[in-house]
């Protein structure tokens, strides 16, 4: 079992660009999530899906987007990326409330 | 709206001492679940311990357990026998029981152990 993962584990965008960070899990979980974490903020929720093809909003959703096309895979795109984007990116699946983490994404908007 | 409050921004333990964390939450809920997580240097989100609300008897793992006050709504983390690998984020989280299960944060304590 890979658990979850991500890719890549860091990027640098400039102002404007876009980009999809993807997350994937082998353990057939239907909840999945995706998080940002800023110093002093702790983790933040960005959308979250209860399983293929239901996505919703969490805490902080603008200028970001989710689909949910498989059980595995729930990609997070940013639109057009911005400096307040800046940020560490977990992805999360989760079974009877009991989250895994993916190992991160250190994003960087120039 | 449910919220975790974690009181303490950072905290430091000698090496081979016991620390306790804090945190409180609020809730109008029955059945949840609570959790602390550890992430260290290395930024990996690790589970140290999760507790069910329905459950009386404390969680423990190892040097690791909660002291569980439902009624005070509480949930602190006792590490004993402090190590140096233990420096590192905790963060307290609640979870509702039902099918959603999103995660509320509390903003974590920064725990130093010197040597």
């Amino acid at each position: 079992n890979a658990g979850v993962t991500q890719t890549p584990k860091f990027q640098v965008l400039k102002t404007g660009q876009s980009m999809t960070l993807q997350c994937a899990q082998d353990m057939n979980h239907e909840y999945m999530s995706w998080y940002r974490q800023d110093p002093g903020m702790g983790l933040r929720l960005i959308h979250y899906s209860v399983g293929a093809g239901i996505t919703d909003q969490g805490e902080v959703p603008n200028g970001y987007n989710v689909s949910r096309s498989t059980t595995e895979d729930f990609p997070l795109r940013l639109l057009s990326a911005a400096p307040s984007q800046t940020s560490v990116y977990f992805c999360a699946s989760s079974y009877v409330g009991l989250q895994y983490f993916g190992p991160g994404t250190r994003l960087t908007v120039l | 709206a449910q919220t975790v409050t974690q009181s303490q921004p950072e905290m430091s333990v000698q090496e081979a001492e016991t620390v306790t964390l804090s945190c409180t939450y609020d809730t109008s809920e029955n059945n949840y679940y609570l959790f602390w997580y550890k992430q260290p240097p290395s930024r990996q989100m690790i589970l140290v311990i999760r507790q069910e609300a329905y459950k009386q008897q404390n969680a423990t793992e190892n040097r690791f357990s909660v002291n569980f006050q439902k009624a005070a709504k509480s949930f602190s983390l006792k590490i004993s026998d402090s190590q140096l690998g233990d420096t590192a984020m905790y963060f307290c989280a609640f979870s509702n029981a039902g099918n959603n299960r999103k995660l509320i944060w509390g903003l974590g304590t920064s725990l130093a152990v010197n040597p």
